[in-house]
């Protein structure tokens, strides 16, 4: 079947501790992985796409990379602001252009 | 410039009453999605319109749940007959390519 993982499900950090978050995907024909903050009440934010492995992003304190069977997101040195659910998603195969979510980490930072 | 928009923010509603949630997508974006979002789960594909087409429908969880887009602009997701088990946040995103840019969502509750 189909899916995403992310791990853990919950994590905590001190200001400044870095740290990095997990999603792994079993699906055939990647043509996308999605990063996403949400923050509580709000709708997703979009972060970053990624589309092939070995590829990188970066935007301020945060680095997505992707391998053929995960992608991680780094958070160097976090900010109490950087706190917020992170979600995974990818787009595969076929021709509809939806996305399949894991379920998010809760990252904590505290100051 | 505006980004998605969804209406009401909230809506509580009683069991076996039928409601209608609107997504006001980002001008010139041809292609428009719903989700769903119980609480502490995943984000959950409902539909997908490329312009006024929905070309997968594979995540209407029933036939209670319909939903049209009209000018390639606005869209309505209609629940008829609503169950508790409805109760979740609706979320609209919109796109012109692959990034899918999120509305803030409906909180549907029903009682």
């Amino acid at each position: 079947e189909d899916q995403v993982t992310q791990s853990p499900e919950a994590l905590r950090l001190q200001e400044g501790e870095s740290s990095s978050l997990n999603c792994s995907y079993t699906v055939s024909g990647l043509r996308g992985l999605f990063w996403y903050r949400q923050d509580p009440g709000k709708g997703p934010e979009f972060l970053f796409t990624l589309y092939s492995a070995g590829e990188e992003k970066e935007k301020e304190r945060l680095k997505a990379t992707l391998t053929k069977k995960e992608s991680f997101l780094h958070i160097t040195a976090p900010k109490p602001e950087d706190s917020a659910t992170y979600l995974c998603a990818v787009r595969y195969g076929g021709a509809t252009n939806k996305l399949i979510f894991g379920t998010g980490t809760l990252l904590a930072v505290q100051p | 410039g505006a980004g998605v928009s969804q209406s009401p923010s909230n809506k509580v509603t009683e069991k076996g009453k039928d409601v209608e949630l609107r997504c006001d997508p980002i001008s010139g974006h041809t292609a428009l999605y719903w989700y769903r979002q119980r609480l502490g789960q995943g984000l959950e594909f409902l539909i997908y319109f490329q312009g006024n087409s929905a070309p997968d429908k594979s995540g209407l969880p029933s036939d209670r749940f319909s939903a049209e887009r009209t000018g390639e602009s606005v869209s309505t997701l209609t629940i008829q007959r609503t169950q508790q088990e409805d109760s979740a946040v609706y979320l609209c995103a919109s796109s012109l390519v692959a990034e899918q840019f999120f509305g803030p969502g409906t909180r549907l509750t029903v009682l």
